[in-house]
């Protein structure tokens, strides 16, 4: 079946820097992709969405990168905050199967 | 908030015990999920209703038996688990069921079975 995975599950950044969260997919028919956030004790949080015929998008502080040649998404988070400590989780969609979670990348800040 | 709320947030239960899980969304979806969060796990779609009407079950044991009495509410009976049940047991609603969608997440239930 088709699957989401993460190059790396953890993720160590100094406070003040950018992170680079990335993730692969394999189902070329994925048009729809997002990016959850986990806080520890809460559900997945919504952060921001791409669809296939773009490439990047902008949110506040985040963007998410969509490499449809080599099937690699990324999100990127300006200026990393202690706040930002979180499992972030990739997920691809299509009109043809249901939305596929990857196992998650676990973002630590260092002070 | 979400605007996805569940109950309880923890729980312990035996194995011959009776218990249900409470999810209510306050969004005007039409979708509501349950999925399944087990440690170093992806998360696992167990069920998928739209407008109350079920639309997908993902292969899951009997023992599990959700419940949706409108587009707000979402139940998930449990009866007779297992020890390998215990995870977090996440609901979630849409717009619609459709691809393309984003979903909201509650808080999610931490069931432990004993």
């Amino acid at each position: 079946g088709e699957s989401v995975g993460l190059h790396l599950p953890t993720l160590s950044v100094q406070e003040g820097d950018n992170s680079i969260i990335n993730c692969a997919y394999s189902n070329s028919a994925s048009d729809y992709f997002i990016w959850y956030k986990q806080e520890s004790g809460k559900g997945p949080q919504f952060i921001i969405d791409i669809r296939s015929n773009m490439d990047k998008r902008q949110g506040q502080r985040v963007t998410v990168l969509l490499n449809k040649t080599v099937k690699h998404l990324s999100l990127q988070i300006a200026a990393t905050q202690p706040g930002d400590s979180a499992v972030y989780f990739c997920a691809e969609d299509s009109s043809a199967s249901k939305i596929i979670f990857g196992s998650g990348t676990r973002l630590s800040i260092r002070p | 908030e979400t605007g996805v709320t569940q109950t309880p947030r923890h729980l312990v239960m035996g194995m011959t015990n009776k218990k249900s899980l409470k999810c209510e969304q306050h969004l005007g979806h039409n979708a509501m999920y349950w999925y399944k969060q087990s440690a170093k796990k992806p998360l696992e779609l167990m069920f998928v209703y739209s407008l109350e009407e079920r639309v997908e079950n993902n292969s899951v044991p009997s023992r599990f038996s959700p419940e949706c009495p409108n587009s707000s509410h979402l139940f998930l009976h449990l009866h007779t688990l297992q020890p390998e049940d215990s995870a977090l047991y996440l609901c979630a609603s849409s717009q619609d069921h459709r691809s393309g969608e984003k979903l909201f997440f509650g808080s999610g239930t931490q069931l432990s079975v004993l």
